[in-house]
Order: C-alpha cells, then structure tokens, then sequence
C-alpha cells in the first residue's frame, strides 16, 4: 500500500538554525512529489513539488527539497529558519500522471521556531 | 481573486446531532475535493467532484457522509448523524485540471463532536 512518513511529529528550533525534515515514501511506480505547510489559521499551501527533472526543487520562503529516487525520500531543508516558518509542513505524494484525489499525505511535522 | 473558502472554521456538535460544512473554489475550477485529517494523523481524500458529478468518492467512510455540489459551483458536505469519531479537520481543494496540476486548499473546518 502507498504510505508516507514523515519521521518527527514535532521539530523545536532556534532562529537562524537550519532545518531539515524528513519524509519518506513508499510506492511501487513514478510519484509526484509535494510539500505542503499550513500557517496558524491559515490555509493549507503548496511549499514546492516535484513531478521529473532535476531532483533539487526550489521552493518558496528559501525551502527546497532533495528527491532521492533510491531512498524513497523528499527531505525539506532551510539553511536559515525564521520565527514566521512556525506551521505543519506535510509531505505528499500522488502517483505520475493522477489527480489530487490520489494524493497520499504523511501525518505531518509541527515546526515550532523559538524567537 | 478569492482563494479556497470553508465555512464554518470552527464546529462543536454533539452526538447525533446534524452539521453542514460548506466548500466555495476557486472560481472556474471545476475539480473540488474534500479531505479530512482525524486526531492528528494523516490528511486523507474523501470524494471529487468534477463540475456537478462525484469522480471518486471511494474516501467517503460510511453512509453518513453525504456531499452534494449542485450546479457545479459550491459544495456541502453533511454529517448525519455525527458520531464521536468523526471529530477531526475537514480540507476543501480546488484545481482547474485534473492530470498533474496543482490543487489549492482551504484553511479547513475543526469539527468536534462532543
């Protein structure tokens, strides 16, 4: 069955500290790639995706992510975390070439950033 | 232009009882999806409608959930009658096209049944 883990439920983390979140996946065929977040009171928002090309995605607020096809994983990173990226983050996945209804989401990362 | 709305943000009901929630698109975009995450777990796809039709509702849990989206515009999704386990974040999306196209979500509706 497809599955998505993200590996820590709640990140504690000074500002300017980096940040890297973990997510794996598992599914048998080509993925689509996502990252979500989800501000306080806010609506749930497309951080960054990857659907081919290069593995290194680019996404907004300085995140990217890393897709590593022989690991299963689509790491988050930020070099330099600010107060204002304290939100869910929620890796996903869909199979190449779906709609959103097959999108599989993880359980999701509670990032706290201490001022 | 509007994003994703849910209304209402927030709905204690009790056991039983009967509650609405209600999904407005994106305009133009005729692909809307509801989601729900319980008890902090993972977020996971209910039903999708494209226009007025329901594509997939093989999310839907039981017979208790009825989603409606007449005239292809907004969309309602009734609870009836709730039941405990049905507390959790209810997620609306909308997308114009279907295939690897990108699906802008609401800011959800808290449901808690007491």
């Amino acid at each position: 069955a497809q599955s998505v883990s993200q590996h820590n439920h709640h990140v504690i983390l000074s500002e300017a500290a980096s940040l890297e979140l973990g997510c794996n996946y598992s599914y048998g065929g080509t993925v689509n790639l996502f990252w979500y977040v989800q501000y306080p009171g806010q609506h749930l928002q497309l951080l960054l995706k990857y659907f081919s090309g290069d593995p290194l995605v680019k996404g907004i607020k300085g995140f990217e992510a890393e897709f590593i096809k022989s690991k299963f994983s689509f790491n988050l990173r930020k070099p330099s975390v600010q107060w204002s990226d304290t939100a869910e983050y929620f890796c996903a996945v869909s199979p190449r070439y779906s709609s959103a209804s097959k999108i599989i989401f993880g359980s999701g990362t509670r990032l706290s950033i201490r001022p | 232009e509007a994003g994703v709305t849910q209304f209402p943000s927030h709905s204690v009901i009790e056991k039983g009882q009967t509650v609405t929630l209600r999904c407005d698109p994106i305009s133009g975009h005729d692909n809307l999806y509801w989601y729900r995450r319980v008890m902090g777990k993972e977020i996971k796809f209910l039903l999708h409608f494209v226009k007025e039709s329901k594509q997939d509702e093989s999310g839907m849990p039981n017979n208790r959930f009825l989603a409606e989206r007449t005239g292809g515009t907004y969309s309602t999704l009734k609870v009836q009658p709730a039941e405990l386990e049905d507390s959790g974040v209810y997620f609306c999306a909308s997308s114009q096209g279907q295939v690897n196209t990108e699906a802008f979500f609401g800011q959800g509706t808290r449901l808690t049944v007491v």
